[in-house]
């Protein structure tokens, strides 16, 4: 079972770039979620989805895309890199809501670099 | 959105139980109280979940008490595999309400 992937681990960009990461969960997880860590801090919720086809701003939305074609993909993109976006990506997912927050299953994360 | 707030830091020795306090003042009725481990280079580990009382599993346990302001994660004996940074998040239904903050840096002295 191999929970959350993602793809690629590692990237190198330069600026005005543009990329795609790659998330993918074999948990039948309704619920998927892109975060970014920035050396020293927290992890910030980028977009996040409560279904396929579904897409929500999440607390750093900008410069971001993201889409949900299949249940259990969960596409990051960045149009145009900037060095801002440095940063370690992580994917996560968990089950549907209900009257709490269930468990997330995190990514082993997607480091990014943007010269 | 109920905010948290936790030591920036922590050291402990091996073996000792260890106690990491958060605050959140604001919780609201829905939410529930969830605690991460996330190791250096890998994504955030669910540890525990609770909504009052006590909760324990077999690699902590969460103590909340009755007006829910704050809550403690508690290690048993800990070993220098649980040097971690340790984050504490309060949310309910949603997918967009979960803030892990800046979280607890435990290191674990032999």
């Amino acid at each position: 079972n191999a929970g959350v992937t993602q793809t690629p681990k590692f990237r190198v960009l330069k600026t005005g770039q543009s990329m795609t990461l790659l998330c993918a969960q074999d948990m039948n997880h309704e619920y998927m979620y892109w975060y970014r860590q920035d050396p020293g801090m927290g992890l910030r919720l980028i977009h996040y989805s409560v279904g396929e086809g579904t897409t929500a701003k999440g607390e750093v939305p900008d410069g971001y895309n993201v889409s949900r074609l299949k249940k259990q993909n969960f596409l990051l993109g960045l149009e145009s890199a900037a060095p801002s976006q440095t940063s370690v990506y992580f994917c996560a997912s968990s089950r549907a809501g209900g009257p709490y927050t269930g468990e997330l299953f995190f990514g082993e994360g997607s480091r990014l670099t943007v010269l | 959105l109920a905010k948290t707030t936790q030591p920036i830091s922590m050291d402990s020795y091996e073996g000792q139980e260890v106690n990491i306090t958060c605050s959140h003042n604001n919780i609201a009725t829905n939410d529930y109280i969830t605690w991460y481990q996330q190791f250096p280079s890998q994504g955030p580990r669910f540890i525990i979940q609770g909504y009052k009382t006590k909760v324990t599993n077999e690699v902590a346990s969460l103590f909340i008490p009755a007006d829910r302001k704050s809550s403690t994660l508690s290690l048993p004996r800990v070993s220098l595999s649980d040097t971690a940074v340790y984050y504490c998040l309060v949310g309910a239904t949603g997918a967009n309400n979960l803030f892990f903050g800046t979280g607890t840096r435990l290191t674990v002295i032999p």
